[in-house]
Order: C-alpha cells, then structure tokens, then sequence
C-alpha cells in the first residue's frame, strides 16, 4: 500500500525552529515535495527533494533520505506568516506526474 | 501572466443535483489533476489526465466524472451518486507527464462545494 505520515499539529514561538517530519511508504519513489497552504487557499510549491541530502534555501530546506523513507522540512527564525499546513507529497515511480499526500502539519507560530 | 483558475469559489448544491466545476489553465501543461481535500485529511486525487481526451481515474473517482475536450480546460462534474460532497476541490497542472517535473504541481485557489 501507500502510506505517508505527518504529525497533525505542531505549535512553535516566533523566531525559533522547527522541524515538520514525513515518513513514507510507496510503491516506488520519483521524488518528494514540501507544499505550504494557507487556510482555505492553494498550496505553493516549497521544496522538492529526490536525491539524499539536504536542500537548502533561505529559511526553508528539507531533507531527504530514501533507505529510510523519511524527509524533514526545517523552518528557521519563524514568522508568524508560516502559519499554515505544510503538505509532504511522494512522486511514484509509474512514468506519471502523480502526487500522493500526506495529511499536512497544521503549524502554528505564536508571538 | 499564467496560471490556474478554478471556478466559482463558492458553490452550493442541493441534495440530489449534478454540478460541474471549472478548471482552466493557459500554461500549456499537458497534464491537469483534480483533488478533493477535507478537514483533517490529505489531498486525494480523484481524476488526472496526461493528455487531451484522456484521463484516468485516482483513488476516489466514484461519483464524479471530467472530460479533457481541450488542453487547457479540465471540468469536473461531481454527480448525485457522490453521497459525500461537501469537500473543498482543488485542480492542479504539471508541465510533465513522466515524473521529471522539478516544480511539481500549480495548483488552483479551489472551489468549496457545500450541499444544502
């Protein structure tokens, strides 16, 4: 089957950091992405990883390792903008451009 | 400038009636997708086509119909035998049809359907 998980919730204090992780089990790998969504909006593209290490720009970077199905998104010196849902999507490895989902983290930074 | 718009925002249906939302993209991506997302829950797909007049159906296609007439168009009928609607639907393109794509998706601001 396929599976990724996320925490459901996490609270964190402005201008400290955070780590939202996903683990994942799918038929095949083809790459992993980071979305942010806002309430009630579109998600937008953050980062995306598809071979191990750590991708890095600005606040943001992600990580990826593929022996162990696990990717973490590090936000760093919050704002309180980054409040919002933060998707992890695996790409399969079936010659499509399909994303499957993970439930999102439901972030919140207060001041 | 280029994008996705998904029409209307806000869409009510009474039990019982078919409804079709818009999609319509002028990126010229081959592929279009669309996914249905409730609270607390991931995005699931319900149909994505890689190419016109195609698609195929995802995890959740039963009650729903679409068709791909054109390239930059993508509707979405959610039927009566779709017993749980209220949902908030989002479409989304890609610019790959074989899984290179380094961007992922462009995603539509969504339409929330509620049935009354």
């Amino acid at each position: 089957g396929q599976n990724i998980d996320q925490p459901t919730e996490m609270t964190a204090t402005e201008g400290a950091i955070v780590q939202i992780n996903c683990t994942y089990q799918t038929s095949g790998f083809n790459g992993l992405f980071w979305y942010q969504q806002h309430a009630g909006e579109a998600p937008t593209f953050l980062s995306y990883n598809v071979l191990d290490g750590l991708e890095e720009k600005g606040r943001f970077s992600s990580f990826l390792s593929r022996s162990k199905g696990y990717s973490y998104l590090l936000l760093k010196e919050l704002q309180m903008k980054d409040s919002a849902s933060y998707l992890c999507a695996v790409r399969s490895r079936d010659n499509t451009d399909k994303l499957i989902f993970g439930t999102g983290t439901r972030l919140q930074v207060f001041p | 400038d280029g994008g996705i718009t998904q029409s209307p925002k806000y869409l009510f249906r009474k039990e019982g009636q078919n409804v079709t939302l818009s999609c319509e993209q002028n990126l010229n991506h081959d592929a279009m997708y669309w996914y249905r997302q409730d609270p607390g829950q991931g995005l699931r797909l319900i149909y994505y086509s890689q190419i016109v007049n195609d698609f195929q159906k995802g995890d959740i296609a039963e009650g729903y119909s679409v068709s791909r007439e054109k390239k930059e168009s993508f509707p979405l009928t959610v039927t009566s035998a779709q017993k749980n609607p209220t949902a908030f639907y989002l479409c989304a393109s890609s610019n790959d049809i074989l899984g290179q794509s380094l961007l992922g998706y462009t995603f539509g601001s969504g339409t929330r359907l509620t049935v009354v």
